[in-house]
């Protein structure tokens, strides 16, 4: 199976702050990668897949970039809203995995 | 809108069996790959399974960890999405997510809300 590592596990900001989350997968991905954020109590929502590419809706200041092993999720200008628990998933290989998970305080 | 919505989740005993619904609403199920995804607090997000479109026949694929005891199945009469699970152990306890399988790869979007199933004597 294709191992995600996720970093950090934890990151402290406030509103305003630039952040960014690193997710690294055990073998080359190509640009089989999606982003999710998870708030309490809720299901993840998909913002970024395709490595890059925004999902309808979500706010221009979440970017994503990177390719084969290395990735990158950026949050430009955090709001309120964005404290929740980001992961990654590898899109490219049966069985899919996840990242542990990053969560934003 | 497009939504997915499960329901069966309980308590069960070990070695006990379950079968959780997913109906989903917005969209044609039939065209889509649907699958299903577990969380748990210790082990974070979990790939389980997945049911392929009615142009591949709904073939299905598993985790490992669940092949030989778990079957996904569909009715679309009911737009609906089956996961039955036997000889459930107590590793298999989470919130089992429905999800739609995106048009262009394997990320996942919309979730269901979630189902909780807690195997426990």
């Amino acid at each position: 199976d294709i191992q995600m590592t996720q970093s950090p596990s934890s990151v402290s900001a406030s509103v305003g702050d630039r952040v960014t989350i690193t997710c690294r997968a055990s073998q080359d991905i190509i640009s089989w990668l999606a982003w999710y954020q998870q708030k309490p109590g809720k299901a993840p929502n998909l913002l970024i897949y395709a490595a890059s590419t925004l999902q309808s809706g979500v706010p221009s200041r979440f970017s994503g970039s990177g390719s084969g092993t290395e990735f990158t999720l950026t949050i430009s200008s955090l709001q309120p809203e964005d404290f929740a628990t980001y992961y990654c998933q590898q899109a490219k290989t049966l069985p899919f995995t996840f990242g542990q998970g990053t969560k934003l305080e | 809108e497009v939504q997915l919505v499960e329901s069966g989740g309980t308590l069960v005993q070990p070695g006990g069996s379950l079968r959780l619904s997913c109906t989903g609403s917005g969209f044609i199920l039939s065209d889509r790959y649907l699958d299903w995804v577990r969380q748990t607090p210790g082990k974070g997000l979990k790939w389980v399974g997945r049911s392929r479109n009615r142009a591949n026949s709904y073939s299905t694929e598993y985790a490992a960890s669940v092949k030989g005891r778990f079957i996904i199945s569909r009715d679309d009469s009911k737009n609906s999405l089956y996961l039955q699970m036997t000889s459930l152990k107590t590793e298999d306890t989470g919130v089992y997510y429905c999800v739609r399988v995106g048009d262009d790869g394997n990320w996942f979007d919309p979730w269901g809300q979630g189902t909780l199933v807690t195997v426990s004597s």
